[in-house]
């Protein structure tokens, strides 16, 4: 089966600019997750879809933050306007609903903001 | 607040030699916890998890962790590491919220 995909790989923008971030769950995953990792620290929770709702969105750090699963597919998150911290590398995961089902990671976005 | 804890920010370890990385958590009366690896330029690689049963548990790539309650630990193992194990290990534990906390990662390094 394929993996947990995002787009794109790496992403450099200005200070200001917008930058959206994709990822593709593995099909028939209902739970989708986003993670951060800002250089030199933990990885930190999102927020967290069950389908198209948002389940937890309590990490998101700001209103600059807009996550989306429309239809309960792929997943997008915007970053309006880009602020210098933001840089860090977006994981994003997925998993079956039910039970204790592992999560599967991409290989995350690498964000810049310069 | 549910935490996890990983002490050793960085471990260097020879060829063949054998590991233990070290994981210690503090979330509730049944953690269900992982250890996950992420080499460089790729993504986070589950290697076990624990959820019940056996408390010692075997995972891919040869490694190991054993659960111990009484100490809130999770240690991973390998008897004998590779020069390929060189990356990063986060382990991590997940609430009933389906939430799951990293820790803030070992990046081991091995000497040839």
């Amino acid at each position: 089966e394929a993996g947990v995909t995002q787009f794109p790989s790496h992403s450099v923008i200005e200070k200001g600019q917008t930058v959206t971030l994709r990822c593709d769950p593995i099909s028939g995953h209902d739970n989708l997750y986003w993670y951060r990792r800002v250089m030199g620290k933990e990885i930190k929770f999102l927020l967290h879809f069950v389908k198209e709702s948002k389940q937890d969105e309590s990490g998101m750090p700001n209103n600059r933050f807009l996550a989306e699963r429309t239809g309960g597919t792929y997943s997008t998150l915007k970053v309006q306007p880009a602020e210098l911290e933001d840089s860090g590398v977006y994981f994003c995961a997925s998993s079956q609903l039910g039970g204790w089902s592992p999560l599967h990671f991409g290989n995350g976005t690498r964000l810049t903001v310069t | 607040a549910q935490s996890v804890t990983q002490p050793d920010i960085h471990i260097t370890v020879s060829e063949g030699a054998s590991l233990e990385l070290r994981c210690n958590y503090s979330y509730g009366a049944t953690p269900y916890l992982f250890w996950y690896v992420q080499s460089p330029g790729q993504g986070l690689q589950l290697l076990l998890k624990y959820f019940s049963g056996d408390t010692l548990v075997q995972g891919i790539k040869g490694f190991e962790a054993e659960f111990k309650r009484s100490q809130s630990s999770f240690n991973l193992r390998k008897p004998s590491v590779h020069w390929s194990d060189a990356a990063e290990y986060f382990c991590a534990d997940r609430n009933r919220d389906d939430k799951i906390i990293f820790g803030k990662g070992t990046r081991l390094h091995i000497l040839p």
